[in-house]
């Protein structure tokens, strides 16, 4: 069975910093690109970040980009997300997702929220 | 960026109810058009991928169709499990984003 269980949310201040862990199994995670999505409260989805099975090709949604950083580890079968220089704007449940051959993402984890706030 | 836009924002229908929802993108996308349900407090769930291959385990009174620009998902018979929020998602050229949305409540 296909988990994907993230860790490392919470509570943190404007300006500081938050890394994020998922940690799949139950399949092959070397052979599958990755997918971070976030949620703010109330709103919708909104992609965030792309890694491709070795890390050759990474893409960024604009409101991240130069601020977020992903990373994966296939030997330990984990995905990450480096957050710095936070804002309020970036409070919401963030999802790791298993990215499939035309770039959908078929297998997400149950969340975890990061909340910005002094 | 390729802009998705979801019609309507959100719709009232009743058990048994044939619904469709449709998704724009500002840019010819081929078939690169997801589609995914959200339950409130649940990861998504995905339900349709390149415009119109069914995820496993989805039921078949779920379909979705089109190319390029325009899509639509069709429920063929609302269910009680159907009242959900549903989004698409464009996977053809990065960013990957997803339309605004379309809530389904009960009539």
């Amino acid at each position: 069975e296909v988990q994907l269980v993230e860790s490392g949310g919470g509570l943190v201040q404007p300006g500081g910093s938050l890394g994020l862990s998922c940690a799949a199994s139950g399949f092959i995670f070397s052979s599958y690109s990755m997918n971070w999505v976030r949620q703010a409260p109330g709103k919708g989805l909104e992609w965030v970040s792309y890694i491709s099975t070795i890390s050759s090709t990474i893409y960024y949604a604009d409101s991240v980009k130069g601020r977020f950083t992903i990373s994966r580890d296939n030997a330990k079968n984990s995905l990450y997300l480096q957050m710095n220089s936070l804002r309020a704007e970036d409070t919401a449940v963030y999802y790791c997702a298993r990215v499939g051959w035309f770039g959908e993402s078929n297998y997400w984890g149950q969340g975890i929220l990061v909340t910005v706030s002094s | 960026d390729i802009q998705m836009t979801q019609s309507p924002s959100a719709l009232s229908a009743s058990v048994g109810d044939r619904i469709t929802i449709t998704c724009r993108a500002s840019q010819n996308i081929t078939s690169y058009l997801n589609w995914y349900q959200q339950k409130p407090g649940k990861a998504p769930k995905l339900l349709i991928y390149t415009a119109s291959s069914l995820q496993s385990g989805v039921p078949s009174r779920f379909s979705g169709s089109g190319s390029g620009t325009d899509f639509t998902l069709t429920i063929s018979s609302l269910q009680p499990d159907d009242f959900a929020t549903y989004y698409c998602q464009q996977s053809y050229n990065p960013p990957r984003d997803f339309g605004q949305g379309t809530k389904v409540e009960i009539k």
